[in-house]
């Protein structure tokens, strides 16, 4: 089983609203990401957690942060967002926490984010 | 920093031909490369990863190479079918990172 599964599918949202994402594993991997996709571009990191700990790309702004319950769930927490941020957002896990030959990275769906 | 191209962007081939796609990478200090696949608004489907000392994987009617002194990996797809139609993304995972460095994929069109 390599799913990695995101909800909702879909979010419309103002700039004043909070909203969640969610992201979920099931395979025992020990990191999981966030990408940010826009269109006919390549996905772009913007968080790893591995190992319990958390990494940064410094480029995100604070209006995105993650939160990592347990090791199965990744939540991505949206705060007074713009229009530019409307994106497609992935999720991935992969079994190796850190930089290895062995980490392969499977993505859940996305979740198509638009911002009005 | 690393630099992953892939050429072509776009290719759009007949039912049955083989083909091959390209992916170059600047920086050979790498752990591994991995074949997606993204059909339009989806996911990234993972396809073949190749570790860095490996020089090539099939799955079916795929296969990839790698090669890391001359910073290239190819994937052959065998007799392509409609279904094969996609975006097709390459990604090099540096040494000493998380961080997969993607290059901007080759949108394939198979036609029937």
């Amino acid at each position: 089983d390599t799913e990695v599964t995101q909800t909702p599918k879909h979010l419309v949202m103002g700039m004043t609203n909070k909203k969640s994402l969610k992201c979920e594993q099931h395979m025992g991997h020990r990191a999981m990401y966030w990408y940010k996709q826009k269109a006919k571009k390549p996905p772009e990191l913007m968080f790893v957690y591995s190992y319990e700990k958390l990494s940064i790309n410094e480029s995100v702004p604070s209006r995105f942060s993650p939160e990592c319950p347990n090791s199965s769930l990744l939540n991505l927490h949206l705060h007074a967002l713009q229009p530019e941020d409307s994106a497609l957002y992935l999720c991935a896990s992969s079994r190796e926490g850190g930089p290895s030959s062995y980490n392969e990275q499977f993505f859940g769906p996305g979740t198509r984010l638009t911002v009005l | 920093k690393q630099e992953v191209t892939q050429i072509p962007a776009a290719l759009s081939v007949p039912e049955g031909e083989n083909l091959v796609l390209n992916c170059s990478f600047t920086d050979s200090a790498i752990y591994n490369l991995q074949w997606f696949r993204q059909d339009p608004g989806k996911g990234l489907t993972s396809l073949l990863l190749i570790q860095s000392s490996q020089r090539e994987q099939t799955s079916g009617r795929l296969n990839a190479s790698l090669d890391k002194s001359s910073g290239r990996s190819t994937l052959y797809i065998a007799a392509s079918q409609p279904g094969d139609s996609a975006t097709y993304l390459c990604a090099a995972l540096g040494a000493g990172s998380y961080q997969l460095t993607f290059g901007k994929g080759t949108k394939l069109s198979v036609i029937p």
